[in-house]
């Protein structure tokens, strides 16, 4: 059973590009989080999504960063007009269920995304 | 806003040697705790977990913690470490009843000498 799947791996953007990140959930797994860890940070949270509805974005930043997660294929984290601060890894994670005790987060491998 | 403090950055012990790691927290209601790792190369993974009950947590490959609510920590323990063992180590809490919402320490990179 493959875990989550995040591509690319890493990711250089000029400033004022754009940049997509994908994460396809493990294999049965409706739930997707999406989370920033910036140099010598912790883990941020930034989005929860099921299919198709964003149900927690209180982690994203007001401007520039959006996500979705399509009836099909991967979630997709979009960052508009990128700047050296967006600078970090992203990780995904996804889970069966609302994150509760029997259904743990799995998470990705993370996308480096460094801003030039 | 919760918070999590790794105090160690770096730790690095020799095969068979003791560990604890620590995790302190600062949430002002009730909290779920996690500590994950982070092989070289891949991705975090569920080393354990604490949702109530016993205090004491058993996780995978020999780890364990101890929820001491009055100290706000989550400590990590194992007896005796491998060299397997090298990875990065994150505590992490989240409002109970909110698992998603997790916030992560900084991590503590563990380095076992064989």
């Amino acid at each position: 059973n493959a875990g989550v799947m995040q591509n690319p791996r890493h990711l250089v953007r000029r400033r004022g590009q754009e940049a997509r990140l994908r994460c396809s959930p493990m294999k049965g797994h409706s739930h997707v989080y999406w989370y920033r860890q910036l140099p010598e940070e912790g883990l941020k949270f930034m989005v929860y999504l099921q299919k198709e509805n964003i149900i927690d974005e209180s982690g994203m930043p007001k401007e520039r960063f959006s996500a979705e997660f399509p009836k099909e294929g991967p979630s997709i984290l979009r960052i508009q007009q990128v700047v050296r601060g967006d600078s970090a890894a992203y990780f995904c994670a996804s889970s069966e269920q609302r994150g509760s005790y029997n259904s743990p987060l799995h998470f990705g491998n993370g996308t480096r995304l460094t801003v030039t | 806003a919760q918070s999590v403090s790794q105090h160690n950055h770096h730790v690095i012990l020799s095969e068979a040697a003791s560990l604890e790691l620590g995790c302190n927290y600062s949430y002002g209601g009730t909290v779920n705790l996690f500590w994950y790792v982070q092989y070289p190369g891949q991705h975090l993974q569920l080393l354990l977990k604490y949702f109530s009950g016993d205090p004491l947590v058993k996780g995978i490959k020999g780890f364990e913690a101890e929820f001491i609510k009055s100290k706000f920590s989550f400590n990590l323990r194992k007896p005796s470490v491998q060299w397997s063992d090298t990875a990065e180590y994150f505590c992490a809490v989240a409002p109970s009843g909110s698992a998603r919402q997790l916030t992560f320490g900084s991590g503590t990179q563990l380095t076992v000498l064989p």
